[in-house]
């Protein structure tokens, strides 16, 4: 079975213009997460989906990002205007089960890395 | 708050020479404790999860372990493929189904 399945791996781009981050969950997996990852700060959430449904966006650092999840194959990050401090590995994760399940396991995708110069 | 600290941030041993990592958590109501490795330009691989303390996971070289502030991963004879970030992560009460991660401990076993 795919795991998680994100894209672009690599991204260079220059400050100010948007960047797209796209992912494709496990199939039948109806939790997703956007995490990101620097040296400084870890492994960071940034939203969380539902059944496609946004549900904790407190992550997202400002309103330069943006989350949508259209449906249960495809969600997208997009950054607009990007900056330099956006720099980072942007992960998609999902999972089978949601709520106050305590069982269940989340997979990532490899990452998508981005550098905005 | 979640908070998972991790130590060390990074340790050297050498082939078959065996350690433990550490992680110490805060948890309002632990729903879960996680470990997954992650080796350079990867995404992380779930490991292990523990749910009450004095719980055990074996896998191979590893053994997690978890007590009601902190869980340790038992690494024994290790060997230079076992070299990767290993990241301890908690599930609270109040998170949902969300992570919160430490920072990882940076591992490199050498030949």
């Amino acid at each position: 079975d795919a795991g998680v399945i994100q894209s672009p791996r690599h991204e260079v781009t220059e400050m100010g213009q948007e960047v797209t981050l796209r992912c494709k969950p496990i199939s039948g997996h109806n939790s997703l997460f956007w995490y990101r990852q620097t040296m400084m700060r870890g492994l960071e959430l940034l939203i969380y989906f539902n059944n496609n449904v946004p549900i904790d966006d407190s992550g997202m650092p400002e309103d330069r990002f943006s989350a949508k999840m259209p449906n249960a194959s495809f969600s997208t990050l997009k950054i607009q205007p990007s900056e330099p401090r956006d720099s980072a590995v942007y992960f998609c994760a999902s999972s089978t089960r949601t709520g106050e399940d305590s069982g269940n396991t989340i997979y990532f995708g490899e990452g998508s890395w981005l550098t905005v110069v | 708050e979640d908070q998972v600290t991790q130590s060390p941030e990074a340790l050297r041993l050498q082939e078959g020479e065996s350690s433990s990592l550490n992680c110490s958590y805060t948890v309002s109501g632990l729903r879960g404790l996680f470990w997954y490795r992650q080796d350079p330009g990867k995404g992380p691989e779930f490991l292990f999860t523990l749910y009450s303390a004095g719980e055990e996971k074996e896998k191979e070289r590893l053994k997690a372990t978890l007590t009601k502030k902190e869980s340790f991963l038992h690494i024994t004879a290790p060997k230079p493929e076992d070299s990767a970030t290993y990241l301890c992560a908690v599930r609270g009460h109040q998170g949902y189904s969300t992570l919160t991660f430490g920072k990882g401990t940076m591992l490199l076993v050498s030949p």
